[in-house]
């Protein structure tokens, strides 16, 4: 249990679906940020949020919306996906937003399949 | 943006001692290295971060020379459950707070 946690933990959906991951944090951190992860590949960067406020977007195609509502609660809402966006997708936060001090703590992941 | 370099794979036996190196000669001056491990379908988890010498913990040790343009983590007699991959990142400066993660290097304990 690392305080990060993501749901759902499995989700199916069809590329004319809409549905949203939400990830919660109680560990006071600033910094949240969403990784993708597809088969045998690194993590990519996704997004970063600090002090709720989105500082990072990494190319993210705009079928991937994500809300940061409060420091501790990230979404990130999905419509009309792919089959190539089926992966993992991780949560996770830090202290941030500074990263000389890179602990982060990560969700177990969703595991999300586009048919 | 500090790179870092790590060997793709590595094997080992159960009971060895693993070192496994990553390069990352672009290191800013108030840059830390921070080690993760992942195992499959799970996130990474924080293992060990340094700025310099050295940082022993109860999971894993961190050398870091004095130029600090490369690290090493040692993990003291694995086990099969320390069959995972290893990821070693280094701070960016600045205020994004942004963690890049390269391919890790993915440790293979056999019995």
């Amino acid at each position: 249990e690392t305080g990060v946690t993501q749901t759902p933990r499995h989700l199916v959906m069809g590329m004319t679906n809409k549905k949203s991951l939400k990830c919660e944090q109680h560990l006071g951190h600033n910094a949240m940020y969403w990784y993708k992860q597809s088969a045998k590949k690194p993590l990519e960067l996704m997004f970063v949020y600090n002090f709720k406020e989105q500082t990072e977007n990494n190319s993210v195609p705009s079928r991937f919306s994500p809300e940061c509502p409060n420091s501790s609660h990230l979404f990130l809402h999905l419509h009309t996906l792919q089959p190539e966006d089926s992966a993992l997708y991780l949560c996770a936060s830090s202290q941030g937003p500074r990263t000389d001090r890179a602990e982060a703590f990560f969700g177990q992941g969703t595991r999300l399949t586009v048919v | 943006l500090a790179k870092t370099t790590q060997p793709i794979s590595m094997d080992s036996y159960e009971g060895q001692e693993v070192n496994i190196t990553c390069s990352h000669n672009n290191i800013a001056t108030n840059d830390y290295i921070t080690w993760y491990q992942q195992f499959p379908s799970q996130g990474p988890r924080f293992i060990i971060q340094g700025y310099k010498t050295k940082v022993t913990n109860e999971v894993a040790s961190l050398f870091i020379p004095a130029d600090r343009k490369s690290s090493t983590l040692s993990l003291p007699r694995v086990s099969l459950s320390d069959t995972a991959v290893y990821y070693c990142l280094v701070g960016e400066s600045g205020n994004t707070g942004k963690l890049i993660f390269g391919q890790g290097t993915t440790l293979q304990v056999k019995p």
